[in-house]
């Protein structure tokens, strides 16, 4: 997972708050990108950055949104209007956003919402 | 739409004997094809890519995949598996035509027994 860094590792929440997950990378990648994994589905695409200051909605953004401010950040907030917000959350960088560039992932926050 | 079909839920190998993980990929344009392995509670590893060039393609800790356009196929294989090789593996798809996002499948268990 070398480089990438994710915190918490485990996070709990009630029903109805946002939360924060924090992403940081040390790779000097400039594209950075957010999954979320649920049990038989794969993973699906939430928000990714090709550069700092911007960002595009994934394939399953609704509820979730993203800032990019620094090169080297990439929070998630999930919040209230996400119905299902349960899932291990995965960040993961490239060096660009070309078709070539493989994904380096951090190690994953796993959010509880009851 | 690109997409990628991981035929086996699970795959079951004794120590020693070769494997093989199935993938099979859908695209309009030429394929880049990726495979990556996650451990429990953990991020995903890259494994190995394919871009162009030679069918077989060589990657981490023994890995290799083979490239089959007839087939649309990029089937994942080691010659002696580990028990240490037990994990979730992962293959992904990008379409070089439309420069789309990265799709994922949705996982096969490797398990290895001695």
């Amino acid at each position: 997972d070398g480089g990438i860094t994710q915190s918490p590792k485990y996070l709990f929440r009630k029903e109805g708050q946002n939360v924060t997950l924090s992403c940081e990378q040390n790779l000097n990648h400039d594209a950075m990108y957010w999954y979320r994994q649920d049990p038989g589905q794969g993973l699906r695409l939430i928000y990714y950055s090709q550069i700092v200051n911007d960002f595009q909605k994934g394939d399953i953004a609704e509820g979730y949104s993203v800032s990019r401010e620094k090169k080297e950040s990439f929070p998630l907030t999930v919040t209230s209007a996400q119905k299902n917000p349960t899932a291990f959350y995965l960040c993961a960088s490239s060096i660009g956003a070309a078709i070539s560039y493989e994904q380096y992932f951090g190690p994953g926050t796993r959010l509880t919402v009851t | 739409a690109q997409s990628v079909a991981q035929p086996e839920d699970q795959v079951n190998v004794a120590e020693g004997n070769p494997l093989t993980v199935k993938c099979t990929y859908s695209v309009s344009g030429n394929p880049y094809l990726f495979w990556y392995v996650q451990y429990p509670n953990r991020g995903l590893q890259f494994l190995l890519k394919y871009i162009t060039g030679d069918n077989l393609v060589k990657g981490s800790y023994g890995f290799e995949a083979e490239f089959n356009k007839s087939q649309t196929s990029f089937h994942l294989k080691k010659p002696s598996a580990l028990v240490s090789d037990s994990a979730l593996y992962f293959c992904a798809v990008r379409d070089a035509g439309t420069a789309s996002k990265l799709t994922f499948g949705t996982g096969t268990r490797l398990q290895v027994t001695l």
